[in-house]
């Protein structure tokens, strides 16, 4: 069965840290990966995809990810965090054979100033 | 301007009262779907429509019901709410033309609270 799994309920980083937020997901073909993220009381947002092709891609606000398929992996980057990022992220998987989404519990993030 | 809106975006009910969320889409989406958000649980699926009079269930579709009847609606019933139906839902939308490989996008949710 497919799952999604964020390790990291919540994380703390200094503002012009980096960050990094990690996925693992479970899933017999090739996922389709994706990362939201959801600022408080707002609803979600893309903030990148994987279908297939290179396994780093780049998203909105700075933001890349990159897929690694020996480690079932699609940790979430960015290089210099800004008091604006303080938000929840979500990691999520689509199937290519059905029409289900599975998203991981999430990640919430603290931003210090 | 592309969205999907949802009514109400706050809702306090009692047990047993029926109610219906509604959804919208202006971006002629086949696709739509429904989730509960709780804490610690993120986002569950519910119900899920691939296109206008079909729908097939998600994760935890127990005690809701959906309707398509128009591509632009996905409405979510409650027949009989239920205090553990207490939760955040959202309703979202995608082209859905080849399973899950479009990206959704999202209402801005409701709030809705059982008593």
């Amino acid at each position: 069965a497919q799952s999604v799994t964020q390790p990291d309920i919540h994380i703390t980083v200094s503002e012009g840290a980096s960050l990094e937020l990690r996925c693992n997901y479970s899933y017999g073909a090739t996922p389709y990966l994706f990362w939201y993220v959801q600022s408080p009381g707002q609803g979600l947002q893309l903030l990148l995809k994987y279908f297939s092709g290179d396994t780093l891609v780049q998203g909105i606000k700075g933001f890349e990810a990159e897929f690694k398929r020996s480690q079932s992996s699609f940790n979430l980057r960015k290089p210099s965090v800004h008091w604006s990022d303080a938000a929840e992220y979500f990691c999520a998987v689509g199937s290519s054979g059905t029409y289900k989404y599975i998203f991981g519990t999430g990640t919430r993030l603290k931003v210090l100033a | 301007e592309a969205q999907v809106t949802q009514n109400p975006r706050y809702l306090i009910t009692v047990t047993g009262k029926k109610l219906t969320v509604t959804c919208s889409q202006n971006m002629n989406h086949e696709y739509m779907s429904w989730y509960r958000q709780d804490p610690g649980l993120g986002l569950r699926q519910i119900y899920y429509s691939m296109n206008v009079e079909v729908t097939d269930k998600g994760d935890v579709p127990e005690g809701y019901k959906v309707s398509r009847k128009e591509k632009r609606n996905f409405p979510l019933i409650l027949e009989s709410p239920s205090p553990n139906q207490t939760s955040l839902y959202f309703c979202a939308s995608s082209l859905g033309l080849a399973g899950g490989l479009y990206e959704q996008y999202f209402g801005p949710g409701t709030r809705l609270t059982v008593t």
